[in-house]
This record gives structure tokens, sequence and C-alpha cells, in this order.
């Protein structure tokens, strides 16, 4: 089972700041098979990225994915109110398709 | 309009089984994977289950395996998720979810259903 870690646990920034997250394989994987979800309190959460940097439907274009290997980033340039939130990375090349346990971003 | 509405959570005694249905809508049923993905009270997301738009393949998680079955029926676009010897640990929000393939990411999720699991 590859294992996806998450880092930082909690990112407190400002509106207006750019917000950097990690998401670490356990071992090397695809980046055809990487997304990331952004899911805010109360929602089901909403596809973000797939295939590592592809932005899905609707994504405005501040929100970015890259990385290969084992290493992994999603990049919001510039922190809207509504992007306070948490965010998950999820692999989907093989199964068990796991989840990283997530990062929160938090108003400063 | 793509749409994934959850039933059957329920309040369930330890030991207890219960079955879980997502109508899907909107889209051709048959041609997609579906899966099943929890979140505990205050947690992250742990994904349980898979299964092919024909529903010849499934797999489950290994913390579900032997005792949660997913299944579907495409006559009634809807995908099931049966639970047995369920225990305190499976209480969580239940999401039933499309994927893009078998092996493809998340593009669409329900609202999800709540089952508490009483010890």
């Amino acid at each position: 089972e590859i294992v996806l870690t998450q880092s930082p646990g909690t990112l407190s920034l400002s509106p207006g700041e750019r917000a950097t997250l990690s998401c670490r394989a356990s071992q090397s994987i695809s980046s055809s098979s990487l997304a990331w979800y952004q899911q805010k309190p109360g929602q089901a959460p909403r596809l973000l990225i797939y295939g590592a940097s592809s932005r899905a439907t609707g994504i405005p274009d501040r929100f970015s994915g890259s990385g290969s290997g084992t290493d992994f980033i999603l990049t919001i340039s510039r922190l809207e109110t509504e992007d306070f939130a948490v965010y998950y990375c999820q692999h989907y090349g093989n199964s068990p398709q796991t989840f990283g346990g997530g990062t929160k971003v938090e108003i400063k | 309009e793509v749409q994934l509405v959850e039933s059957g959570g329920a309040l369930v005694q330890s030991g207890g089984s219960l079955r879980l249905s997502c109508a899907a809508s909107g889209f051709t049923f048959s041609s997609y994977a579906m899966s099943w993905v929890r979140q505990a009270p205050g947690r992250g997301l742990e994904w349980l289950s898979v299964i092919s738009g024909s529903g010849g393949a499934r797999y489950h998680a290994d913390s579900v395996n032997g005792r949660f079955t997913i299944s579907r029926d495409n006559s009634k676009n809807t995908l099931y998720l049966n639970m047995n010897s369920l225990r305190a640990e499976d209480t969580a929000v239940y999401y039933c979810a499309k994927k893009a393939s078998w092996f493809g990411e998340i593009v669409f999720w329900g609202p999800g259903t709540l089952v508490t699991v009483s010890s």
C-alpha cells in the first residue's frame, strides 16, 4: 500500500499570499495518477487537480500542481477567502487508492 | 447535471449490518467505475472500495475487506455498500463517488450519508 504524507498539517496564511502544499509518497507513483481535492466544512470534497498538474473543469488558474516520483506540490498563487479549506492528495494508479492525511489552510 | 445521492445512513449497534445506496443521474451510469470513501468525524478521507462499470471487478481496502461489499445495479442506476459486523470505528460520513475510470481520479462526489455505530 502506498502511503501519502501531506505537510504541513496546518498552513496559516493571509489572503493574497502564496500557499505551497506538499504530498510525499512512500514509493514512486506515476504522475498521471495523482489528484488533489479541496474540502470545505460540511461539504463533500471537490476535484482540483488530476494527473498531478491538470486543472479540473472550472478550477481557477491560481491553483497549480506539479511534481513527479514521490514528491508532489499543490500551489495556490494568491489566496482568496474561499480557498481557506482542507486539501487532500490521492493516488489512483493502483489499489488501494489511498488519500493523504490532509493540509488545512487557515486564515492567519 | 450529474447527481449522486446517498441514503441508508443510520444509527446501528456494534455488530449490526447496514446497506447504503447511492442513486446516480445525469450520466451513463454503467460506463463509469464508482467508489465509496468515508470520513470519520474530524478526520481525513479514507478510500474504501471501487467497482467497475459492469460490476464485474471490485476491490476493497484491507480495513473493510470481508465485512463490506460494494455492488451496483445498472438497471437502477444505483450503487450499494453492504456493511456487516459494524464497529464503532466505522462511524463516519460515507461518500459515493464517480470516477473517471478504474484507475482514475474521482470527478464527482455525493453529499454523503452518516453512519453511526454505537458500542
